[in-house]
């Protein structure tokens, strides 16, 4: 069973590009979660999903985020006109579908250096 | 929203020695407390956890203890080893609501065990 899969898990952009991140869930999972860790920082929620779905976006800033889960393919955290402040590493978890306080497997990260 | 303080932020233990890290948390209503390891560069990775119904669990050298009347539980790790040396993130999950689902993690422990 192969675990929570993020791509690409380096990424280079220029301040003002858009960034794409990709998260694919363990299977069977149907709920998602994006979480930023800034350098020598913890682990700071952004956003929860499940298919179709945002349950929870408490986390994230207001403008140039957004995020989504398709009925089909892999979660997406989009970060639109980038800025050096946005580098950092994005990881996405998973849980199965049961409800309320399920274990969340991570992701192995996406590295963003912001040029 | 909930609150978790972790500390203390750097320990040193010589190899066999105990380490423990200790979170305390602000929501009541939080149920699920789960603790991550993180090594340089790598995912969080999910070592033990406790749900409010249990006071202590214990994986081999790994123990957790939750005190819910005074919102605070510790990390135990026992004959400790130099492969233990690794940042450790205690976690609180969301006790319903806008917090359903969301993790909210402590400020992090920089483990350094030496042999």
């Amino acid at each position: 069973n192969a675990g929570v899969m993020q791509n690409p898990r380096h990424l280079v952009r220029r301040r003002g590009q858009e960034a794409r991140l990709r998260c694919s869930p363990m299977k069977g999972h149907s709920h998602v979660y994006w979480y930023r860790q800034l350098p020598e920082e913890g682990l700071k929620f952004m956003v929860y999903l499940q298919k179709e779905n945002i349950i929870d976006e408490s986390g994230m800033p207001k403008e140039r985020f957004s995020a989504e889960f398709p009925k089909e393919g892999p979660s997406i955290l989009r970060i639109q006109q980038v800025v050096r402040g946005d580098s950092a590493a994005y990881f996405c978890a998973s849980s199965p579908p049961m409800g309320f306080g399920d274990t969340q497997y991570f992701g192995p990260g996406t590295r963003l250096t912001v040029l | 929203g909930e609150n978790v303080e972790q500390h203390p932020s750097t320990l040193s233990v010589q190899e066999g020695d105990s380490a423990v890290i200790k979170c305390t948390y602000s929501d009541s209503a939080s149920n699920y407390f789960p603790w991550y390891k993180q090594e340089l560069g790598k995912r969080p990775q999910l070592i033990i956890d406790i749900r409010s119904n249990v006071g202590e669990k214990k994986d081999q050298r790994i123990a957790v203890t939750l005190n819910k009347t005074a919102k605070h539980f510790s990390l135990h790790i026992t004959e400790t080893q130099p492969e233990d040396s690794a940042v450790y993130f205690c976690a609180v999950l969301g006790g319903g609501g806008t917090s359903y689902g969301k993790l909210t993690f402590g400020q992090g422990t920089i483990l350094t065990v030496h042999p």
